[in-house]
């Protein structure tokens, strides 16, 4: 399995929507919907924004969704703030209690 | 409260070894598959390995098999992590993350643990 593929960098202004595409394949995103996003500030730990795809955890905002179409998933941020600016990677799971993670992308708010 | 603390890490000369330590509080650790990432300076998440709540089942990425070995003492509540033959690609944080639903990825990480391997 090849790392999965994400954009180095996405930018928006605030308030705007952006949406940061995960592509892999169908022996990993598009086998299993066990998808998660993490959303990482420098320095920190990564934290969990969505899983199986399009769930959030309780206390992560309604802003974060997530999707998936056939090998690729995404994750929508809308009513872009600043403190959202961070990186942002998406992980899946390929089998065997094994997992793979993109190379990460970096939101800037304008 | 769920803490997880990585520690261990520090400067390495190349082919040295290590032994990282994840000390797990806030749930019971017993319970649930644990899985180990790093992060390379400037760089994406990496999954190197993950083991289940008994330790029946080891996994390791395939660039990973070889030089690092995970194991658990759930009696200290502790993940374990060892690195040999260490390489200056090695140089990275290492984070352990608990998996506590149903997706297999970790739902929590700890702050990680910096590895620096130079000479």
């Amino acid at each position: 399995h090849s790392a999965l593929t994400q954009p180095a960098s996405v930018s928006g202004s605030p308030g705007q929507s952006i949406t940061i595409a995960c592509t892999g394949t169908s022996r990993d995103i598009g086998n299993y919907d066990y998808v998660s996003w993490f959303q990482q500030h420098p320095g920190k730990a990564p934290r969990l924004l969505i899983y199986g795809v399009n769930k959030r955890p309780s206390g992560v905002s309604s802003r974060f969704s997530g999707s998936k179409s056939g090998n690729t998933a995404s994750l929508t941020i809308s009513g872009l703030q600043a403190e959202d600016e961070a990186d942002y990677h998406c992980s899946a799971y390929i089998g065997s209690r094994s997992l793979i993670f993109g190379g990460g992308t970096k939101v800037t708010v304008l | 409260e769920v803490h997880l603390v990585e520690s261990g890490g520090g400067l390495v000369k190349p082919g040295g070894s290590l032994r990282l330590s994840c000390a797990a509080t806030g749930f019971s650790f017993s319970s649930y598959n644990m899985h180990w990432v790093r992060q390379a300076p400037g760089k994406g998440l990496e999954w190197i390995s993950s083991i289940s709540a008994s330790s029946i089942y080891i996994n390791y990425a395939d660039s990973m098999k070889g030089r690092f070995t995970i194991s658990r003492d759930n009696a200290q509540n502790s993940l374990f992590l060892e690195v040999e033959s260490l390489r200056a690609e090695d140089t990275a944080v290492y984070f352990c993350g608990v998996v506590f639903g149903t997706t297999e990825i970790p739902d929590y990480w700890g702050q990680g643990t910096l590895v620096t391997v130079s000479s």
